[in-house]
């Protein structure tokens, strides 16, 4: 199976703060990568699509990027809403395999 | 709305069976792979097992291979998973989600776009 290490695994922001996630697979999965973004007591809601792609509905301040084995999933302009646990997911083959998880609470 | 709606979740004993249901009281899942993924307490999300469309297809964690069961029921509109042998480390909030392509150009990418709310399975002596 792909294993997807994430990190950091949490970190601290203010409101407005630049944010930066990165995940890497074990080996390479093209940009067949997703992020969602799951607040507690709730299901993970997808932000992002093929490493970069953004849903309909998905604020413009969330960005990703990558290829290969190395993404990053970028909040720009940190909100209150924001704050959450973020998850990468390979759909490059199977099984799918989450990233550990990083959780951005408020500093 | 579409929205997905999961039961059947429950308390359990090791070496227990529980079938946990899937629902979509605003839209047709007929259409669409269903995913099922687990959330351990206080841990991050698990893949557990997806089907396609017809039931022909489909795939499972290499963990619970041999003792769960995804399949579907189209007259009701319905996903199911049926857990055997359960064990302490199945114990988990158990979401069902819609598993479908999404385009960047032409190139088609697996996401899961709506998901339940999850139904918690505890296995405990």
């Amino acid at each position: 199976a792909i294993q997807m290490t994430q990190f950091p695994s949490s970190l601290s922001a203010s409101i407005g703060d630049r944010v930066t996630i990165t995940c890497r697979a074990s080996q390479g999965i093209r940009n067949d990568l997703g992020w969602y973004q799951q607040k507690p007591g709730k299901a993970p809601k997808l932000l992002i699509y093929a490493a970069s792609s953004l849903p309909s509905g998905v604020p413009s301040r969330f960005s990703g990027s990558g290829s290969g084995t190395d993404f990053t999933l970028t909040i720009s302009n940190l909100q209150p809403e924001d704050f959450a646990t973020y998850y990468c997911l390979q759909d490059y083959n199977y099984p799918r395999t989450f990233g550990q998880g990083t959780r951005v609470d408020i500093k | 709305e579409e929205q997905l709606v999961d039961s059947g979740g429950r308390l359990v004993q090791p070496g227990g069976s529980v079938r946990l249901s899937c629902v979509a009281p605003g839209f047709s899942i007929n259409s669409f792979w269903m995913t099922w993924v687990r959330q351990a307490p206080g841990k991050g999300l698990e893949w557990v097992a997806n089907i396609n469309e017809d039931g022909s297809e489909k795939s499972y964690l290499d963990s619970v291979k041999g003792r769960f069961i995804i399949y579907r029921d189209k007259s009701n509109n319905a996903l199911y998973l049926q857990m055997n042998s359960l064990r302490v480390d199945d114990t988990a909030v158990y979401f069902c989600a819609r598993d479908r392509n999404y385009y960047a150009g032409r190139i088609a990418y697996d996401v899961f776009d709506i998901w339940g709310r999850g139904t918690k399975v505890t296995v405990s002596p």
